[in-house]
């Protein structure tokens, strides 16, 4: 099946500083990457597609600015957590899709201190 | 309405039992169905396919009604190992791209 590896798989930072976290499509070049996050007993909301090459589009309510996403190449796209605060602790998780199944990364669990 | 709902659990079976799993979804064009399961701290797993005419595999029945817009998982014969969230998963087909949509999740719990 399709791969994606996601890492940091957990990352533990002080308040003010900025997390990156990277996905990489193993098998097959993936033009778009969806980025989940995921708070404690509560469903994967998406919050943005991204797209190689162009920018990425974002749910409402979520800040561009503040999640800032790069899809440089085919197989990478990167998710960078700025000036994070204990609030943007979570679960944040990558997928791509292939015959409309989603494959996922396997997470990063960011905690804000 | 919310895009996908799911019964909002949790299911508290004893093991050997049979539990259902009830899912709707509000976008009548909506394309791809499936079920997935999540582990606690783990990223979510296909479990597989829900097709029109229905599916099985192993212990776990699909089904869909397009017409109702309604989306169900039957699990037979429960095992502990079967304790993990399940997801409903509507996939909608754009022009130019794909949208996923998950479900909130139904929590099971598989009692010894």
């Amino acid at each position: 099946g399709a791969v994606v590896s996601q890492h940091p798989s957990w990352v533990i930072c002080k308040s003010g500083t900025s997390v990156k976290i990277e996905c990489r499509s193993l098998d097959f070049q993936a033009t778009t990457m969806f980025w989940y996050r995921q708070f404690p007993k509560q469903s994967l909301m998406l919050m943005a597609t991204s797209n190689e090459g162009s920018k990425a589009t974002y749910e409402q309510g979520v800040e561009k600015d503040k999640f800032l996403i790069n899809h440089a190449s085919l197989t990478l796209s990167t998710l960078t957590v700025t000036s994070a605060h204990p609030e943007d602790s979570s679960f944040y998780i990558c997928s791509k899709l292939r015959d409309l199944r989603a494959f996922f990364g396997q997470g990063t669990r960011l905690t804000v201190v | 309405r919310k895009e996908v709902e799911q019964d909002p659990g949790p299911f508290n079976v004893p093991e050997g039992a049979t539990v259902a799993f009830n899912c709707t979804y509000s976008n009548s064009a909506s394309q791809s169905f499936f079920w997935y399961r999540q582990d606690c701290r783990k990223e979510p797993k296909l479990l597989m396919s829900v097709y029109s005419s229905g599916n099985e595999d192993g212990r776990f029945t699909a089904q869909l009604n397009r017409a109702s817009q309604y989306i169900s998982l039957l699990i037979r014969d429960s095992k502990l190992s079967d304790s993990a969230t399940y997801l409903c998963v509507v996939n909608e087909r754009k022009t130019s791209y794909d949208k996923v949509i998950f479900g909130p999740g139904t929590s099971l719990s598989v009692i010894p």
